[in-house]
């Protein structure tokens, strides 16, 4: 059973740069949710998506866009990348039940540098 | 006030050493707890869920002060492999697995 698998794993863009990082979840789960990690801090949730819509988000700014597909597969977008976009983002993907949602368990994560 | 703090140490233990960490939370209405670990370049992974008074597993006991709104993490008999970072994690209140919020991790370094 493969877990959470995210893509690619390591990425070099130029500030003013887009940048697309995909996510599929582990499988039977349904929602998504996107962290921010910069170094030498805990991660910091951006938004979580489930029935292909964003459900929830944290405090990043419009820059951050995202996408839940049909599969439950999803992708988190950043235009106008900053010098302090460098970060690891670690997707976490869990089963909505009833009101609640299970378990969040975590990609390895994409390292992104922005030079 | 963070909504979640911990002390980022890093604690510098010798094998076999007990170690304890403390974190603070400001949403009183927070329901369950964990403890992630988080190896260097690494993804977290659970450790332990709290969602009473504590929780046992082996060599590690999570406890929750609701009165005070702190969550400890115990360590017994550390081995070198315990060598990480070491997040408390709290859920958005009534539901576990969504919207995780991160203290900034506390860095544990075992030695020989």
């Amino acid at each position: 059973d493969a877990g959470v698998t995210q893509s690619p794993t390591h990425l070099i863009k130029t500030r003013g740069q887009q940048v697309t990082l995909r996510c599929s979840p582990k499988s039977g789960h349904d929602t998504v949710s996107w962290y921010q990690q910069a170094l030498g801090q805990g991660p910091q949730f951006i938004f979580q998506y489930y029935e292909e819509e964003e459900r929830q988000r944290g405090n990043f700014p419009d820059r951050f866009s995202g996408h839940q597909f049909p599969n439950y597969s999803s992708e988190l977008n950043v235009n106008a990348l900053l010098l302090g976009d460098s970060a690891l983002y670690l997707c976490a993907s869990s089963q909505y039940v009833g009101t609640m949602n299970t378990e969040a368990f975590f990609g390895q994560g994409t390292r992104l540098t922005v030079v | 006030r963070k909504e979640v703090e911990q002390d980022p140490g890093p604690f510098n233990v010798p094998e076999g050493a007990t170690v304890a960490f403390n974190c603070t939370y400001s949403n009183s209405a927070s329901q369950s707890f964990f403890w992630y670990r988080q190896d260097c370049r690494k993804e977290p992974k659970l450790l332990m869920s709290v969602y009473s008074s504590g929780n046992e597993d082996g060599r590690f006991t999570a406890q929750l002060n609701r009165a005070s709104q702190y969550i400890s993490l115990l360590i017994r008999d550390s081995k070198l492999s315990d060598s990480a970072t070491y997040l408390c994690v709290v859920p958005h209140p009534h539901n576990a697995g969504n919207m995780l919020t991160f203290g900034g991790g506390t860095r544990l370094m075992v030695k020989p």
